[in-house]
């Protein structure tokens, strides 16, 4: 099995902040991991596959990094809509599995 | 335009049994590979179930193994999720969602919700 393990669980930030959330696969993944951004009620929203390629209509403001078993997603200048809790997901096999999520809060 | 919509979610006994249906439109559900993931109220994302694009390949998460059943439809461009045994932990929001692995990016529904109590 896969173990994502992401950090922080929580962060607080400002609007305009630059902020980083990291996840790091139990074993080498390559670049097989994707971001999601989910808000309350709603079903998870990809922003980045493929650890660094950007979804179609996601803003320029993502960014994904990594490979192997440590990945970034960075968020520039934040947004009053970022506020979101987000999750990694490793693709590398079939039997997906997830981060434990990061909860991303108005400071 | 793409869109997968989840169905059959409702309010079940414990040691009761639900079908679950995801209708795929826009696109060719055969050349997909699915998913079933769920998510416990308050709680992260947890995998549930995989079939591969010719239905010849299904896994399971250990919670769900030996209760629950993927299986698909591609003539009927339909997914479903055949769930005994239901506990109280089963209780949540299920999402189908296309192509999860690989490189390539997935697509998920809005999902349906399933209680267990009693």
């Amino acid at each position: 099995d896969f173990q994502m393990t992401q950090s922080p669980s929580s962060l607080s930030a400002s609007v305009g902040d630059r902020v980083t959330i990291t996840c790091r696969a139990s074993q080498s993944i390559s670049t097989y991991l994707n971001w999601y951004q989910q808000k309350p009620g709603k079903a998870p929203n990809l922003l980045i596959y493929a650890a660094s390629s950007l979804q179609s209509g996601v803003p320029l403001r993502f960014s994904g990094s990594g490979s192997g078993t440590d990945f970034t997603l960075t968020i520039t200048s934040l947004q009053p809509e970022d506020f979101a809790t987000y999750y990694c997901q490793q693709s590398y096999s079939t039997s997906i599995t997830f981060g434990q999520g990061t909860r991303l809060e108005i400071k | 335009e793409v869109q997968l919509v989840e169905s059959g979610g409702g309010l079940v006994q414990p040691g009761g049994s639900l079908r679950l249906s995801c209708a795929a439109s826009g696109f060719t559900l055969s050349s997909y590979e699915m998913n079933w993931v769920r998510q416990a109220p308050g709680k992260g994302l947890e995998w549930v179930s995989y079939i591969s694009s010719s239905g010849t390949i299904k896994k399971y998460a250990d919670s769900v193994e030996g209760r629950f059943t993927i299986s698909r439809d591609n003539a009927k461009n339909s997914l479903y999720l055949q769930m005994n045994s239901l506990r109280a932990e089963d209780t949540a929001v299920y999402y189908c969602a296309r192509g999860l692995s690989g490189s390539y990016p997935g697509f998920w529904g809005q999902g349906t919700l399933v209680t267990v109590s009693s």
